[in-house]
């Protein structure tokens, strides 16, 4: 049974283009949650989304940042004119549900570089 | 609101050395607990968990108390190797919000032989 699967690993923008994360959860896995990570920090939550719905978005940028979970393929992180603090490590996790014992299991995490 | 506090580091322990990280949480009700482990370059991986008060968590050797009155769950291990050194993050999951995990700031442990 394969992890959650993201991609691209490592992605290189300039300032004021559009990065695209994806992630695939894990198979059975129906809930989807981002989170990033900037140099030397925790991990801070950003969405939360069902299929094609967003469950929460309380830890998400007001501006530029935006997220789906289609009914078919990958969800998608998406940040629009990419500014250099938007550089940091965005992490997936998939869980089966929402009860205390459902874990969520991380992705290896893409690492956006902004120049 | 809910918030997690972890030991800093970074923490340097010689080969067969105790072990503990200490971690204290903030939240109403009863959350959940969790201790994670992250590799160099690598994403996380949960190392052990803990619902209820009184719990113990245990992996690998690790082990971790959910304890209500003192609201710690602190990471113990009797006798670390070199291939413990990662950075070692400790987070709840809110009782009313369980869809959420707060991560406290990340403990970085170094094991020398």
């Amino acid at each position: 049974n394969a992890g959650v699967m993201q991609n691209p690993r490592h992605l290189v923008r300039r300032r004021g283009q559009e990065a695209r994360l994806r992630c695939s959860p894990m198979k059975g896995h129906s809930h989807v949650y981002w989170y990033r990570q900037l140099p030397e920090e925790g991990l801070k939550f950003m969405v939360y989304l069902q299929k094609e719905n967003i469950i929460d978005e309380s830890g998400m940028p007001k501006e530029r940042f935006s997220a789906e979970f289609p009914k078919e393929g990958p969800s998608i992180l998406r940040i629009q004119q990419v500014v250099r603090g938007d550089s940091a490590a965005y992490f997936c996790a998939s869980s089966p549900g929402t009860r205390a014992a459902d874990t969520q299991y991380f992705g290896p995490g893409t690492r956006l570089t902004v120049l | 609101g809910d918030s997690v506090t972890q030991m800093e580091g970074p923490v340097t322990l010689s080969e067969e050395a105790f072990l503990t990280i200490n971690c204290t949480y903030t939240a109403t009700g009863y959350p959940s607990l969790f201790w994670y482990v992250q590799y160099p370059g690598e994403g996380l991986q949960l190392l052990l968990k803990a619902t209820k008060a009184d719990d113990k968590g245990s992996n690998k050797g690790f082990e971790a108390t959910y304890r209500k009155e003192t609201t710690s769950f602190h990471l113990e291990k009797g006798s670390v190797q070199v291939s413990d050194s990662a950075v070692y993050f400790c987070a709840l999951s809110p009782y009313s919000s369980a869809s959420k995990i707060i991560f406290g700031s990340g403990t970085r442990l170094s094991i020398r032989p």
